[in-house]
């Protein structure tokens, strides 16, 4: 099965709000609410930061949040910090049993 | 606090075998699934094997499907992967995850990984 589709990078100025998309199929994000994204620091192990399409784990600032259309599920990051500046990754289950994730998207916050 | 301990990773030849352990703590392990995903080297994630919070199910990625087996170990609170007939394509971190609850999805806790490298 093909990975979810990311862009490879955006970026924003600190202060902007930016929206990272990922869109797979009814087989994955369009059937099922089990989609999440997670935050990599280079060098470092990745971080759940959504979860269930709209659901913030404890800790995670509400800067961040989660939606879903159809087969595209998206990430907005509002405020942007120096901080975010990282890869972001989206994953579904999907209707096959298995776990799948987005290529990976690099933000700048310039 | 939840941790994660990855173990057992190394260099190894095309064709060779090797056996990741994770050994867990700060959490009730029999009541959660747990997940192995891997990231090559420069690479995105990439998940790899599932197994349920009783052991009696497991899921894997068509990649390393029949030549990947995961187990847990209830009573030591370990969970294990089997990577037999590796290739060169299977060097990677690997992480051990937790999920959030018996169910498979989200991989909430993560532990640092451990590096595989397949060599000739």
């Amino acid at each position: 099965q093909s990975a979810l589709t990311q862009p490879a990078s955006v970026s924003g100025s600190p202060g902007q709000s930016i929206t990272i998309s990922c869109t797979g199929t009814i087989n994955d994000i369009g059937g099922y609410n089990y989609v999440s994204w997670y935050q990599q620091h280079p060098g470092k192990a990745p971080k759940l930061f959504i979860y269930d399409v709209t659901n913030r784990p404890s800790g995670v600032s509400h800067r961040f949040s989660g939606s879903k259309s159809g087969n595209t599920a998206s990430l907005t990051i509002s405020w942007l910090q120096a901080e975010d500046e990282a890869d972001y990754y989206c994953s579904s289950y999907t209707g096959s049993s298995t776990v799948i994730f987005g290529g990976g998207t690099k933000l700048t916050v310039l | 606090e939840v941790q994660l301990l990855e173990s057992g990773g190394g260099l190894v030849q095309p064709g060779g075998s090797l056996r990741l352990s994770c050994a867990t703590s700060g959490f009730t392990f029999r009541d959660y699934a747990m997940t192995w995903v891997r990231q090559a080297p420069g690479k995105g994630l990439e998940w790899v094997s599932s197994i349920s919070d009783s052991g009696l199910t497991t899921l894997n990625a068509d990649s390393v499907k029949g030549r990947c087996t995961v187990s847990r170990d209830n009573s030591k609170n370990t969970v294990s992967l089997q990577l037999n007939t590796l290739r060169a394509e299977d060097t990677a971190i690997y992480y051990c995850t937790r999920s959030d609850s018996t169910w498979y999805v989200p991989f909430e806790y993560w532990g640092q990984g451990v590096l595989v490298t397949v060599y000739s």
